[in-house]
């Protein structure tokens, strides 16, 4: 199974601010990757994946992750944040079975 | 459509009692996977199952049972609760058409005194 490292446990930005979260993973040959989210009292919600292709995903509410294979590495990254995203993101990896390894999460506070 | 449904949302167990939080998906999917959610551990595997009459052990299965008698229901048992089982579980599933992109229920948070 894939091990998954998150860079940041706790975030704090003000709004406006640009966010990049850190992600990387350990497996080296073929692996899907993914950002999940957690809204304060909800419950995961899939931001946004890589399968294959332009190693430059764009996601829900303005988010995009870049896959560097030869950093295996999976950032993601907000030019302009609002209040609303304060939540907590969670890096996921998946390599030849089923099972979804997710990082330790970042808690991103924005503050207006 | 309802997607996952998790119940109870939450529960108070004494050490050593026993319990079954319940998980059902209406999407037909034939992945399905427990998570518990630590603060600062992210989410572990507990089971996972990949159809109907199969399931498998994840990274911390000690504590915990599963069946999946059905496509829709994948029950987790906990059948001695100690305190260190207390966190919030969530019940995912997936299909492989959908490349495994996890569907999550809304979680049940379990506290053991």
């Amino acid at each position: 199974a894939q091990s998954v490292s998150q860079h940041n446990h706790h975030v704090i930005l003000s709004e406006a601010a640009s966010l990049e979260l850190g992600c990387n993973y350990s497996y080296g040959g073929t692996v899907n990757l993914f950002w999940y989210v957690q809204y304060p009292g909800q419950h995961l919600q899939l931001l946004l994946k890589y399968f294959s292709g332009d190693p430059l995903v764009k996601g829900i509410k303005g988010f995009e992750a870049e896959f560097i294979k030869s950093k295996f590495s999976f950032n993601l990254r907000k030019p302009s944040v609002q209040w609303s995203d304060t939540a907590e993101y969670f890096c996921a990896a998946r390599s030849n079975d089923y099972k979804l390894s997710f990082g330790a999460g970042t808690t991103v506070t924005v503050r207006a | 459509n309802a997607g996952v449904t998790q119940t109870p949302k939450f529960r108070i167990l004494k050490i050593g009692q026993s319990m079954t939080l319940q998980c059902t998906q209406d999407m037909n999917h034939n992945y399905m996977y427990w998570y518990r959610q630590d603060p600062g551990m992210g989410l572990k595997l507990i089971y996972y199952s990949v159809g109907a009459g199969i399931t498998d052990k994840g990274e911390v299965p000690n504590g915990y049972n599963v069946s999946r008698s059905t496509t829709e229901d994948f029950p987790l048992r906990l059948e001695l609760a100690a305190p260190s089982q207390t966190s919030v579980y969530f019940c995912a599933s997936s299909s492989p058409s959908g490349a495994n992109v996890l569907t999550f229920g809304a979680g049940s948070r379990l506290t053991v005194l």
